[in-house]
């Protein structure tokens, strides 16, 4: 089953909007939860993490808001711009032995139009 | 100064053959990973080794072998390939531990590899 659901799988913004990305997941003993940015033939790097501890945090033009209650968290890109087009995965994270596991959300295909 | 590199980058081969790939870091890290990325670009964990010990296996068919002959290294082995284990193969690493929390994953650039 797919512990991380992400939405949408595609998403179009224009030049300065705003794109959000949104993730649910199931597993409460995750603890940490990364968003990774991928750019077509390289590979996924981290862009802004979060605990689950805080609600909110932000970085530059990118924020990640938290629901701890409601399991679900997103990703706002503030001021979009074309150099942003990209794939955004969400993931989850659980200490596990002593590396941490990360379960990815499907992805969402970024397009922002100039 | 590539911090995670892997060769090689693409890999063209026919089904049932032998093949490797190699990947190093230099960033000092204790933990390294192999994850799987599909034509649907879903990314999964396979493996994960900390210190050369295997810490995660995720089901993956035992014709995957991951080997760490160090800590800077964690090589994937597959034998007998099948047309399905065409995909994107990334190698991570990073510096985790119990008491700073999780750490940042960093990936290699990936490998592709296609089974005719």
């Amino acid at each position: 089953q797919q512990q991380v659901k992400q939405s949408p799988q595609s998403l179009i913004v224009q030049k300065g909007g705003i794109s959000i990305i949104n993730c649910a997941y199931e597993n409460t003993a995750f603890d940490y939860f990364p968003w990774y940015q991928q750019f077509p033939g390289k590979g996924p790097a981290l862009l802004i993490a979060i605990r689950p501890d805080v609600s909110e945090k932000k970085e530059g033009r990118f924020t990640i808001s938290f629901n701890k209650s409601a399991k679900q968290f997103s990703l706002h890109i503030m001021d979009s711009q074309p150099g942003d087009s990209a794939t955004y995965f969400c993931a989850a994270s659980e200490f596990w032995g002593a590396t941490n596991k990360l379960i990815f959300g499907t992805g969402t295909l970024l397009a922002v139009q100039p | 100064d590539t911090a995670v590199s892997q060769t090689p980058k693409y890999l063209v081969t026919q089904m049932g053959n032998d093949k490797s790939i190699k990947c190093e870091q230099n960033l000092g890290h204790d933990t390294m990973y192999w994850y799987k990325q599909d034509s649907k670009k879903f990314l999964k964990i396979m493996f994960s080794y900390n210190n050369k010990e295997l810490i995660i296996n995720e089901t993956v068919p035992n014709r995957f072998s991951p080997k760490s002959p160090d800590k800077a290294h964690l090589n994937l082995h597959i034998n007998s390939l099948e047309l399905g284990d065409s995909a994107v193969y990334f190698c991570a690493s990073s510096q985790d531990s119990p008491t700073s929390g999780q750490e940042t994953q960093y990936f290699g650039p990936g490998t592709r590899l296609l089974v005719l």
